[in-house]
């Protein structure tokens, strides 16, 4: 049984780094062909994909915020952990992973993580 | 960036209707096209992958068509538990992008 969990701050203020970390259990962070996506959800609802990691470690950023973002993985503890820097109140959302494999979408997705960036 | 723009993004029907949501993609995607239910408080459920590809587990009222650049979500009958919003998503190119969202109301 494949789930994701995300954990991370509720709150942080503006200009501060928002490290997120995703728990997964039930498939493996290495088997080819898999990957863990992170998606956010403003409070207009727009779906935003940000990172994607995969199997082989390599990853992918969304353009627009490439210079803020890092997304890693310990395989040991089956994590995966996205870190944003700079975070302004635009940046509030709801922050998703999401387990992906090749030639399908995001087939399983974290309960989501509701971050808000003020002062 | 690849954007996909989605119709309706309301829609308002009764129970038992046929029911039809267009996504529209800016270039092509080939078929690497989802589609996902979401319900209030709750993650996007993958219903459709690889434009057509129904996930195991949902039902098969739901069904998804392609011609060119334009995909198509259709409900044969809409039921009490699909009053959802629903996206689509290009995972063609990277960044993967999403519509904006159709929101499907109880008329």
């Amino acid at each position: 049984q494949i789930t994701l969990k995300e954990s991370g701050p509720t709150l942080v203020k503006p200009t501060q780094t928002l490290t997120l970390t995703c728990t997964i259990s039930g498939f493996s962070l290495t088997t080819h062909g898999v990957g863990v996506g992170w998606i956010r959800q403003s409070p207009d609802k727009a779906l935003e994909w940000l990172a994607d990691i995969h199997w082989s470690g390599s990853t992918q950023y969304s353009p627009s915020l490439r210079s803020r973002l890092t997304i890693t993985r310990d395989t040991s503890s089956n994590q995966v952990v996205l870190t944003m820097t700079n975070m302004d109140p635009e940046d509030t959302a709801t922050y998703y992973c999401a387990h992906r494999v090749i030639g399908a979408g995001l087939d399983y997705w974290g309960q989501g993580a509701l971050v808000t960036v003020s002062s | 960036d690849i954007q996909m723009t989605q119709s309706p993004s309301t829609l308002s029907a009764f129970v038992g209707d046929r029911v039809t949501i267009t996504c529209r993609a800016s270039q092509s995607v080939n078929s690497w096209l989802a589609w996902y239910q979401q319900k209030p408080g709750k993650a996007p459920n993958l219903l459709i992958s690889k434009a057509s590809t129904l996930q195991s587990g949902v039902p098969s009222r739901f069904s998804g068509s392609a011609s060119g650049t334009e995909f198509t979500l259709t409900i044969s009958s809409l039921q009490p538990d699909d009053f959802a919003t629903y996206y689509c998503q290009q995972y063609s190119n990277y960044p993967w992008t999403f519509g904006q969202g159709t929101k499907v109301e109880i008329k």
